[in-house]
């Protein structure tokens, strides 16, 4: 089975900081995502890439940026931390188009 | 416009009742259709997947794809309270993956 792991299962942060969010896919997928996801609006799509060193800005980039390096491996980075920014972070990995995404666990960030 | 929509519910069904679930969408284009299960506080599980109209069956669950009609189903037969979680219905058109914003099921026992 595919195996998306994110780094961290709860983050308190606070304003102001820089943060990053990491998730690693062990299944050599092309694509990875990440999203948040808040009460009532649903998954919000923050950034994909198609593949190692390419982005591209989903929905809601603002605030936000990624980095790719390895195929394995997509990173989010919070710039400066905001209230407005706490919400569940959930990384999904996708073999290619099509294709069904397979989610990690989510990272619960808090930002104080 | 959402490109997905869903009923948000709250949806109750009694537990051995089936529960039926809905999404209807608005572009006609070649895509494919998935069902997620997200228990509250977890990430989304893939339940089910189609392609092509018709019928796909996978144990208690059925998923519905009419094209035609641009509307997604999946039934639930012989509801359990462990299924009682949201549902997100999604779409992918190769090129983005869209999601609902989902709905909640309660299985009473």
């Amino acid at each position: 089975d595919v195996k998306v792991t994110q780094s961290s299962r709860y983050l308190v942060k606070r304003t102001g900081e820089k943060v990053f969010l990491e998730c690693v896919q062990d299944m050599d997928h092309e694509n990875m995502f990440w999203y948040r996801q808040d009460p009532g609006l649903g998954l919000r799509l923050i950034y994909f890439s198609y593949d190692v060193k390419m982005k591209e800005k989903g929905d809601i980039p603002e605030g936000y940026s990624v980095s790719r390096e390895k195929k394995e491996r997509f990173s989010l980075i919070l710039e400066s931390a905001s209230t407005n920014q706490t919400s569940m972070y959930l990384c999904a990995s996708q073999l290619q188009g099509w294709e069904k995404l397979f989610f990690g666990s989510g990272t619960q960030l808090s930002v104080l | 416009q959402k490109e997905v929509e869903q009923n948000s519910g709250p949806l109750s069904v009694p537990e051995g009742a089936i529960a039926s679930l809905n999404c209807t969408y608005s572009d006609r284009g070649s895509q494919s259709f998935f069902w997620y299960r997200q228990y509250s506080g977890k990430s989304p599980e893939l339940i089910m997947f189609i392609y092509s109209n018709g019928d796909k069956e996978d144990g208690r669950f059925t998923a519905q794809l009419n094209k035609a009609s641009q509307y997604v189903s999946l039934l639930i037969r012989d509801s359990q309270p462990s299924d009682s979680a949201t549902y997100l219905c999604a779409r992918s058109t190769g090129n983005q993956f869209y999601f609902g914003t989902g709905t909640s099921l309660t299985v009473i026992p």
